[in-house]
């Protein structure tokens, strides 16, 4: 049980064009899901909090406008790279969390974004 | 916000051997989670341990909340141990995960 699932696993896109990744939790309802970001060798960086059916609550220094994040059911939450440029080439994961007082949370397997 | 610290930053080991990874957090916190991931990227969630002890065949892991530390203990270390463990804790409503800067692990046969 508790699986989450990210598409695309690798894109490549131009700089200038949008992408977007889908995180959905195949086994369960997530009211909660989360976007991180990892560069090489480095740790997790919270980008992004979406509750499903509100507006998602960005991090500090995380630009909401080229990171359009939606949550739209109980079970996918879409991330959207706008006008990508190679500096927003990255390891993205997401999260998912089940309810309520369920603070466990599960990770995708990861999208790695490369903008040429 | 809540800082998160691990150690050692990286170990090396022999294949058999027993190691202890430490967790140290510097506030209160409502979910505490390691986790090992693997080289493709993927983050596998070895324990849920805000407090208390959980054992999983040759992982355990302990969380002195009051204190403010948790430690993952492996036990006959495998070379399929090698890879990245995160402690992440979680505060607020939320429960938005702070990661730490993770442990490199390698098991040498």
């Amino acid at each position: 049980g508790a699986v989450v699932s990210q598409h695309p696993s690798r894109v490549i896109c131009k700089s200038g064009t949008s992408v977007k990744i889908e995180c959905r939790s195949l086994d369960f309802q997530a009211t909660t899901m989360f976007w991180y970001r990892q560069f090489p060798k480095k740790s997790l960086m919270l980008m992004a909090t979406s509750n499903e059916g509100s507006k998602a609550t960005y991090e500090q220094g995380v630009e909401k406008d080229k990171f359009l994040i939606n949550h739209a059911s109980l079970t996918l939450s879409t991330l959207t790279v706008t006008s990508a440029h190679p500096e927003d080439s990255s390891f993205y994961i997401c999260s998912a969390r089940a309810g309520t007082g369920m603070n466990e949370q599960y990770f995708g397997p990861g999208t790695r974004l490369t903008v040429t | 916000g809540i800082q998160v610290e691990q150690s050692p930053p990286d170990l090396i080991l022999q294949e058999g051997a027993n190691s202890t990874l430490r967790c140290n957090f510097s506030d209160s916190v409502n979910n505490l989670q390691w986790f090992h991931q693997n080289p493709w990227g993927q983050l596998i969630n070895l324990f849920y341990i805000p407090s208390g002890t959980k054992q999983n065949g040759r992982l355990s892991a302990t969380t002195v909340a009051t204190e403010r530390y948790s430690l993952l203990y492996i036990s006959s270390s495998q070379t399929t141990d090698s890879g990245v463990y995160f402690c992440a804790v979680g505060t607020g409503a939320n429960s938005k995960l702070t990661f730490g800067k993770g442990i490199t692990l390698s098991v040498r046969p």
